[in-house]
């Protein structure tokens, strides 16, 4: 009974450089969302997303930031030409239904580091 | 609106005391309302939820109370514990049926 798994746990990355996330959710579960948390900060909705659909993007910056869910496969978050303010642990989370009527399941999260 | 006010940002009880955290949501059409805890460089982890449709849940030592009127709903926490010492997380969606945003958190301390 596998929880959601993210990977890798650690990443760094040079200023300019991408930075891809990964994000496999609970068996089953179809829908998958991304979060971005700042040290001592909170967790900032990114985007929601369902198989092979990006049901809401609306947290994402505009440039830069790319997610994708396929049908085979786990959840991609990507940050292309990675900046100092990008370095944050980034949550992933997985359920089992559409909208917030479901339980979310996080995963441990990727602490990017840009240097 | 997207707005989930949560307060307060830190908070400090003797071990055995009670702790209340509390959190108000802008849209009177949301309907469920998780809380969520987060130890020290871990992943944040469901402790309760309540749906729109009930006041008041216990689950042990924690419950949760929602006054739709009033747009607001609490976190209980008695006979705290040194484990109890985490940030807490409470969430509302925007709308019905929508995803979920997250309070600012509240850091617990339990003191010894």
């Amino acid at each position: 009974n596998a929880g959601v798994m993210q990977n890798p746990r650690h990443l760094v990355r040079r200023r300019g450089q991408e930075a891809r996330l990964r994000c496999s959710p609970v068996k089953g579960h179809s829908h998958v969302y991304w979060y971005r948390q700042l040290p001592e900060e909170g967790l900032k909705f990114m985007v929601y997303l369902q198989k092979e659909n990006i049901i809401d993007e609306s947290g994402m910056p505009k440039e830069r930031f790319s997610a994708e869910f396929p049908k085979e496969g786990p959840s991609i978050l990507r940050i292309q030409q990675v900046v100092r303010g990008d370095s944050a642990a980034y949550f992933c989370a997985s359920s089992p239904g559409l909208g917030s009527s479901y339980e979310q399941y996080f995963g441990p999260g990727t602490r990017l580091t840009v240097t | 609106g997207e707005n989930v006010e949560q307060h307060p940002s830190t908070l400090s009880v003797q071990e055995g005391d009670s702790a209340v955290i509390k959190c108000t949501y802008s849209d009177s059409a949301s309907n469920y309302f998780p809380w969520y805890k987060q130890e020290l460089g871990k992943r944040p982890q469901l402790i309760i939820d309540i749906r729109s449709n009930v006041g008041e849940k216990k689950d042990q030592r924690i419950a949760v109370t929602l006054n739709k009127t009033a747009k607001h709903f609490s976190l209980h926490i008695t006979e705290t514990q040194p484990e109890d010492s985490a940030v807490y997380f409470c969430a509302a969606p925007p709308r019905r049926d929508d995803k979920i945003i997250f309070g600012k958190g509240t850091r617990l301390h339990i003191l010894p």
